[in-house]
């Protein structure tokens, strides 16, 4: 079965230090993968998504970038973070077929001070 | 950015009554999920509508999607605490889906 790693669970950083969060995909092959962040109580923000290693669509411009180093991971980078970074990131995954529906991961809470 | 208004953004009711939350868009998608979320938890798939006008019921949650694929509704009868959570409607374009921005239930024993 398929199963979809994220981490860490939590993480406090202050302003203007770098961020690196890493999701991995098990039980799968060439994933669509997806990076959304959730303001508290509120719909999800589709940051970044990618269909292929190596290939990123940027859906917002941010202070963020994402990379996919390998089919079956996604990277969600900063080199220096803002207050308004602040937010609950979540990375999911989907099949390439239609009717796909996206499997999401337990999500990381950042809080930056 | 395709953009999707839920509402209402908060609801509080007794257990026992019924509830409706929409989804609406002006843009038209392949296909439009529901999910709903825990606190400090990725969102779930409840439910996929695919055709204009399709209903599809899931116990005592019954879904619509809008004859144009732009809208969807969410219906629950008889809501118990167990449904208080977060909801969430997201329509999907070729390889995006954009979600809705969340309907907060809660039910009260």
């Amino acid at each position: 079965s398929q199963t979809i790693h994220q981490w860490p669970a939590t993480l406090v950083q202050p302003v203007g230090s770098p961020l690196s969060l890493e999701c991995t995909v098990e039980g799968t092959s060439n994933p669509n993968l997806y990076w959304y962040r959730q303001a508290a109580g509120r719909g999800l923000q589709l940051l970044f998504y990618s269909v292929g290693i190596g290939q990123i669509s940027s859906e917002v411009p941010q202070n963020l970038s994402a990379s996919r180093p390998q089919d079956r991971q996604f990277i969600l980078s900063s080199k220096k973070l803002l207050l308004s970074d602040s937010g609950f990131y979540l990375c999911a995954w989907s099949g390439d077929r239609v009717q796909e529906k996206l499997f999401f991961g337990s999500g990381t809470q950042l809080s930056v001070l | 950015t395709q953009l999707l208004e839920q509402s209402p953004q908060f609801l509080s009711i007794q257990e026992g009554e019924n509830l409706t939350v929409y989804c609406n868009s002006s843009s038209v998608f392949s296909s439009l999920q529901w999910y709903r979320q825990e606190p400090g938890e990725g969102p779930v798939l409840l439910v996929t509508v695919v055709t204009g006008g399709e209903v599809k019921k899931l116990k005592r949650l019954t879904f619509q999607f809008g004859d144009a694929r732009k809208d969807s509704s969410l219906h629950i009868t008889a809501a118990q605490p167990g449904d208080t959570g977060l909801y969430l409607c997201a329509g999907a374009t070729g390889n995006q889906f954009y979600f809705g921005t969340g309907t907060s239930l809660t039910v009260i024993p």
